[in-house]
């Protein structure tokens, strides 16, 4: 049974360009959250996606923008690259309406240089 | 919204002594908390949970503590190997509109296991 998997694993982007990170939940979960984990720090919450809509989001700024599929895959999307936004970013899923642990992805390491 | 400190940032222990981890949260509202390991390069990967309703829940050489009445908790492991060497994070889940669950992670503590 594979669990969460993202790619692409790692990329290099020029600041200003534009960046989509994808990434696959694990089966039978239809719940899909993104974080962000700058070096030397826990995973900073983005947003969370269900049923094809942002369900809840964190402190970021619109550049940061999302999609869910009806496959519950899903796409982050980071417009005008800061230097800051350098970072791993993680995706995880779970079953919906349950407080559970999420299962992650190994993550996309997102350097802009 | 919640704030989830977590102490220390490093700890260093020798091959088969214990090593104990300890977050604090803010909101009372909090009623779930996993605790993580992300070792070099993978993604964090759930290691225990303990609910509002448990004091305390053990798996083989890991312990996990909630007290709620002074909003803390803990993560015990015992006997540590060197394969025990990883980040380790606590976090506290908060419901939110919607039925949804929104984690909120401490900063991490780097194990180190020396052999």
């Amino acid at each position: 049974d594979a669990g969460v998997t993202q790619s692409p694993t790692h990329l290099i982007k020029t600041r200003g360009q534009q960046v989509t990170l994808r990434c696959s939940p694990k089966s039978g979960h239809d719940t899909v959250s993104w974080y962000q984990q700058a070096l030397g720090q826990g995973p900073q919450f983005i947003f969370q996606y269900y049923e094809e809509e942002e369900r809840q989001r964190g402190n970021f700024p619109d550049r940061f923008s999302g999609h869910q599929f009806p496959n519950y895959s899903s796409e982050l999307n980071v417009n005008a690259l800061l230097l800051g936004d350098s970072a791993l970013y993680l995706c995880a899923s779970s079953p919906t309406g349950a407080n559970y642990g999420y299962t992650f992805g190994s993550g996309t390491r997102l350097t802009v240089v | 919204g919640e704030n989830v400190e977590q102490h220390p940032s490093t700890l260093s222990v020798q091959e088969g002594d214990s090593a104990v981890i300890k977050c604090t949260y803010s909101d009372s509202a909090s009623n779930y908390f996993p605790w993580y390991k992300q070792e070099l390069g993978k993604g964090p990967q759930l290691i225990i949970d303990i609910r509002s309703n448990v004091g305390e829940k053990k798996d083989q050489r890991i312990a996990v503590t909630l007290n709620k009445t002074a909003k803390h908790f803990s993560l015990h492991i015992t006997e540590t190997q060197p394969e025990d060497s990883a980040v380790y994070f606590c976090a506290a889940s908060t419901p939110a509109s919607g039925g949804s669950y929104i984690p909120t992670f401490g900063r991490g503590t780097s194990l180190i296991v020396h052999p």
